[in-house]
């Protein structure tokens, strides 16, 4: 595809309730990376995916979250017992390789989401 | 653990004129890349510039530079011939590696 893109762009839930969040990556980029930006808030790194694996889950806020990347393409945010601090707009980014830190993320337009 | 710091939550600029956004960071590494992203209402973050940490040379990209102090640990964004387009708010971002960290971001307003 032309660029990164996030499903839905919008999500409105119920507290206590699972969602799914998705991204689908630049073709052929191999890092993938999810973040949070909270209501006039900087980005905070969740993970990032080098392939299917995620060599680093400490970013995630609590067990609740949990992510995979599957065929080194798209990959899923989950969030289970959504609460409404949960409420953020979550982006996705991948980059070419993973062989250097400088490599160029490129964003997709994000999902906001709600929890009522 | 590494942090970037945007002392100026919100800046203007007249059109055509220039402004200078300013962002520090904290780190213990000798290796890093710096960025700049914008974001205009919306939400798709866009790359501005970049900055290897390991290059003295400051990054240009048209209109936009950059001033880096590195034992400062200082990385402002200087806009020249701002134009309304360049409304938007701008994030500095440091990465080593993979982690990347954002600052809080600065809301450029661009006056006609």
């Amino acid at each position: 595809g032309a660029g990164v893109s996030q499903s839905p762009s919008n999500k409105v839930t119920e507290k206590g309730k699972d969602v799914e969040l998705r991204c689908d990556p630049i073709s052929g980029h191999t890092a993938l990376y999810w973040y949070r930006q909270s209501l006039g808030q900087g980005l905070e790194f969740l993970i990032y995916f080098q392939g299917n694996s995620a060599p680093d889950k400490s970013g995630l806020p609590s067990d609740r979250f949990s992510a995979e990347r599957t065929g080194g393409s798209v990959s899923t945010l989950t969030i289970q017992r959504t609460q409404q601090e949960d409420s953020a707009v979550y982006l996705c980014a991948s980059s070419w390789t993973s062989g250097g830190a400088g490599d160029t993320q490129y964003f997709g337009p994000g999902t906001r989401l709600t929890v009522l | 653990a590494q942090t970037v710091t945007q002392s100026q939550p919100e800046m203007s600029v007249q059109e055509a004129e220039t402004v200078t956004l300013s962002c520090t960071y904290d780190t213990s590494e000798s290796d890093y890349y710096l960025f700049w992203y914008k974001q205009p209402p919306s939400r798709q973050m866009i790359l501005v510039i970049r900055q290897e940490a390991y290059k003295q040379q400051n990054a240009t990209e048209n209109r936009f530079s950059v001033n880096f102090q590195k034992a400062a640990k200082s990385f402002s964004l200087k806009i020249s011939d701002s134009q309304l387009g360049d409304a938007a708010m701008y994030f500095c971002a440091y990465t080593h590696p993979f982690d990347m960290r954002f600052g809080a971001g600065t809301r450029l307003t661009v006056k006609p």
